[in-house]
C-alpha cells in the first residue's frame, strides 16, 4: 500500500512565524502535491513537483513556497504566517500516467 | 463552466438503499476518472477508478462511465450509516504536466438507519 505521511497532524504557530509542513511518500513516486481544504471551498491547489528540485505554482501559490531535495520528500513553507493560512493542508503522491493520487492524513494548521 | 461538477447535496438515503452520483467534466480527452471518499475531519481515500465506457463493480461500488455524454457514475449498493460522507470526483488534465487532478467540489452523502 501507499503510505504519504504527514509530519504533524495539528499544529499551532503564530503570526509571522515561518512555518514548515513536511510530507514524505514510500512508493518512488515521481509526483507530489500540496493542498489546501476549507468548508465550502474544496480542494485548492497550492503546488506541485514532478521530479527533484522541479516544482510548479498550483492556483493559490501565494504566501507558499515548496522544497523537494529528495524524490520521496516534500516540504511546504509558509514564509511569514497569517490568519487567512489557517486550513487543512493535505499532502498527496501519484506516478506518472493518467493514475489516482494517493493522500496523507492531512495536517490541521491554525495561525494565531 | 466548470471543469468538473458534482451535485453538493446533502444526498439523504434510507440504510439498505442505493445512494446514485453523478459527475461530469468538460475535458473530452480526460482518460480516466477517480471517486475519493473524505470523512469529515479526514483525508481523502481513493475508492474507485475507471478508465473504461461502462461499469466497474467492486464490492458495494459500481462506477459508470460515459464518455460520450462526459459524465462519470458512483452507485453506493445496500447503503450503509458508515457510507455518510462526502464524494469527491477527480479527473486528470490531460495536457497539465506532473499528473494534476481535477476536483469536483464533492457530494455529501447522509445514510440514515
Amino acid at each position: 500500500d501507499v503510505k504519504v505521511t504527514q509530519s504533524s497532524r495539528y499544529l499551532v504557530k503564530r503570526t509571522g512565524e515561518k512555518v514548515f509542513l513536511e510530507c514524505v511518500q514510500d512508493m518512488d513516486h515521481e509526483n507530489m502535491f500540496w493542498y489546501r481544504q476549507d468548508p465550502g471551498l474544496g480542494l485548492r491547489l497550492i503546488y506541485f513537483s514532478y521530479d527533484v528540485k522541479m516544482k510548479e505554482k498550483g492556483d493559490i501559490p501565494e504566501g507558499y513556497s515548496v522544497s523537494r531535495e529528495k524524490k520521496e520528500r516534500f516540504s511546504l513553507i509558509l514564509e511569514s504566517a497569517s490568519t487567512n493560512q489557517t486550513s487543512m493542508y493535505l499532502c498527496a503522491s501519484s506516478n506518472q500516467g493518467y493514475q489516482p493520487q494517493h493522500f496523507g492524513d492531512g495536517t490541521r494548521l491554525s495561525i494565531l | 463552466q466548470k471543469e468538473v461538477e458534482q451535485n453538493s447535496g446533502p444526498l439523504s438515503v434510507p440504510e439498505g438503499a442505493i445512494a446514485s452520483l453523478n459527475c461530469t467534466y468538460s475535458d473530452r480527452g480526460s482518460q480516466s476518472f477517480f471517486w475519493y471518499r473524505q470523512y469529515s475531519g479526514k483525508s481523502p481515500e481513493l475508492i474507485m477508478f475507471i478508465y473504461s465506457n461502462g461499469d466497474k463493480e467492486d464490492g458495494r461500488f459500481t462506477a459508470q462511465l460515459n464518455k460520450a455524454s462526459q459524465y462519470v457514475s458512483l452507485l453506493i449498493r445496500d447503503s450503509q450509516p458508515s457510507d455518510s460522507a462526502t464524494y469527491l470526483c477527480a479527473v486528470p488534465q490531460p495536457k497539465a504536466a506532473g499528473n494534476k487532478l481535477t476536483f469536483g467540489g464533492g457530494t455529501r452523502v447522509l445514510v440514515k438507519p
